[in-house]
């Protein structure tokens, strides 16, 4: 089994510009989980989907940041635009039931 | 408010020995615990999980207690190896209303030293 795959796993940008992050769960999976790591909030839920549909997005920070789960097998987090503060490890993970499993994260640099 | 806390950002042990990592919750609503493992520049990775209608879970090396009355988890590693090092978190949900977030814990980093 493949596992979650994430890209790209670094990203350096220049304030203003427009990210995007990809996310392919884990086949069979339902849900679907961004999250944004950092030193001072930790593990931050920013939204989640399930069977495709957006469930939870209360954690997104602020309307520059928006995801999308077109279908089964894949997802989008979109930052537009880009601010030095959104640098952090941003990660996906998939999950059927309660157990989440996670990618390997993306590591964006906004400068 | 922090709904899930480790309050131990780090903890060093002898190789061999036990090493015990804590975790403490205050919403009486979460039902289902799980223990992550992460070391630098992965992902977390799924180590181990408990029900709340259990007190223990084992599986190998790990072990996971729970008393639902202190609302207290915690996770035992016996032996502990020079490979256990990375940072843990615990992370707790809810099965009320379907959902299933998990909330985070910010992580103890273990250090085995050989």
């Amino acid at each position: 089994d493949a596992g979650v795959i994430q890209s790209p796993r670094h990203e350096v940008t220049e304030m203003g510009q427009e990210v995007t992050l990809r996310c392919k769960p884990i086949s069979g999976h339902n849900s679907l989980f961004w999250y944004r790591q950092t030193m001072m909030r930790g593990l931050e839920l920013l939204i989640y989907f399930n069977n495709n549909v957006p469930i939870d997005d209360s954690g997104m920070p602020e309307d520059r940041f928006s995801a999308k789960m077109p279908n089964a097998s894949f997802s989008t987090l979109k930052i537009q635009p880009s601010e030095p503060r959104d640098s952090a490890v941003y990660f996906c993970a998939s999950s059927k039931q309660f157990t989440q499993y996670f990618g390997p994260g993306t590591r964006l640099t906004v400068l | 408010d922090q709904q899930v806390k480790q309050n131990s950002p780090s903890l060093s042990v002898q190789e061999g020995r036990i090493s015990i990592l804590n975790c403490d919750y205050t919403n009486s609503m979460f039902d289902y615990f799980l223990w992550y493992k992460k070391y630098p520049a992965e992902g977390p990775t799924f180590l181990i999980s408990i029900s709340s209608i259990k007190d223990k879970n084992e599986d190998g090396r790990f072990t996971v207690f729970l008393n639902k009355s202190a609302k207290h988890l915690s996770l035992h590693i016996v032996p502990s190896q020079p490979g256990d090092s990375a940072v843990y978190f615990c992370a707790a949900s809810s099965s009320q209303g379907g959902s299933e977030k998990l909330v985070f814990g910010k992580g103890t980093k273990l250090t085995v030293n050989p």
